[in-house]
Formats: C-alpha cells, structure tokens, sequence
C-alpha cells in the first residue's frame, strides 16, 4: 500500500528544544516538501528537495533544519530557533520538481506541534 | 510570479444543493491548476487536476472544474452537496520550471442538514 507516512500526529514541546518531525514514503518519488499550514491560511512552504543529499529552502525556512540521506526519508527539525512553531506541519512528496508542472503532489496526514 | 486568489473563506450550502467554491489565478507561465481536499487534522487529498488538456476536468466524489483563461478562474462546482463534502478546499497553482506549488487561502465548506 503506497503512501507517505508521518510521525507523531501530535507532539509537544517545551520552549528552546530541538525537535523532529519524521516523513517517509514508498511511492519511489523523488521529490519531497516540508508545508506548514496555521489556522485560516493555506500552505507555506519550508523546504523541498529534489534528489537525495540536495535541499533547497522555501518561503519560511528561518528555524527549520531538514536532511535527505535516502530518497524515503526527509525528516524536518524544528529548532528553538523558531519564535512560533505551534503548527500544522504537512510532508508531500512528487515524481520530480518542476519539469513537468502537472505533476501532483501526495500528502502525508500531517503532525500536529504545540509548543507549551 | 504566480499566485491564487479564493474569493471566499467560508460557503454554506444545503444538502443536496449545487456547490460553487471560486478561484482566481494569476501565473507568468502556462499554469497547472488543482483543487485539493482536507478534512479536520488530515492531509491532502487531490480533487481534481488541470494541465492544458479538456478546459471541464472531472475530479473525485462528483466535484468538477472549468479552466477560462480570458477570466484567470479555475472554480469548483458540485451539483449536488452531501454531508461529507463539508471540509477545507484549496485550489493550488503550479508552472513548467516553478519549484513547488502556490496555495490558496483555502474555503470551508459547510453543508447543512
């Protein structure tokens, strides 16, 4: 069964830790996005990547860290460099960035951080 | 640059009556146009999809779209609501060359009883 996978679906954390937010898929894509979504507002993208040990930064990359070692997995930190990081945080991956814009992207359930 | 306009943030409609959720797009490039769903602490679900083929795309779940280019809209019909329609949808942009897609600020639709 194909998909993308994320874990935890909720996740607490103390002011000034580090923590991270797992993505994986067997769809054999090899591109994959990190996406926050806050209440009233669409997706704003954090980080993407095209190909395994390459990543690019999004719109709103300040606070985050990510890495690419295998083309399943793209696994997102959130840093206590992150002023607000109480979100909705969504994984989507695609066939490729770009060359073909048609190309959808498949989204994974979504983690829900809350900073206490 | 590109970018997309949801015209309204909230629709209410009654079961078994038509649905119209309304997009405006504006891209620098020959645009892909999709309508995704997302229901309560879930993800995306893809609706539908245009890229330059048929101008009237079927999606999933009855829903369809018309691309008008002379009018930039890509809106999202239904003839008939039911129940479970009631979610968030976002229409979404994308262009040849463009990193990652461009959302919208998304519509709740609520469908009453």
């Amino acid at each position: 069964d194909g998909g993308i996978t994320q874990s935890p679906k909720y996740l607490f954390r103390k002011e000034g830790q580090n923590v991270t937010l797992s993505c994986e898929q067997n769809l054999n894509h090899d591109a994959m996005y990190w996406y926050r979504q806050d209440p009233g507002q669409g997706l704003r993208l954090i980080y993407y990547s095209q190909i395994v040990n390459d990543f690019q930064k999004g719109d709103i990359a300040e606070g985050y860290s990510v890495s690419r070692e295998k083309k399943e997995s793209f696994p997102l930190t959130v840093t206590s460099a992150q002023k607000n990081p109480t979100a909705f945080y969504l994984c989507a991956s695609s066939i490729d960035l770009g060359q073909f814009a048609g190309n959808e992207q498949f989204f994974g359930p979504g983690t829900r951080l809350t900073v206490l | 640059a590109q970018s997309v306009t949801q015209l309204d943030s909230h629709v209410s409609v009654s079961e078994g009556t038509p649905v119209l959720l309304r997009c405006n797009y504006s891209s620098s490039y020959s645009p892909s146009l999709f309508w995704y769903v997302q229901h309560p602490n879930k993800g995306l679900q893809l609706l539908l999809k245009y890229t330059s083929a048929a101008t009237l795309v079927k999606g999933i779940n009855g829903f369809e779209a018309e691309f008008k280019k002379s009018e930039t809209s890509f809106h999202l019909t239904k003839p008939s609501a039911h129940m479970s329609d009631a979610a968030e949808y976002f229409c979404v942009v994308s262009a040849t060359g463009r990193r990652a897609l461009t959302f919208g600020s998304g519509t709740r639709l609520q469908v009453q009883p």
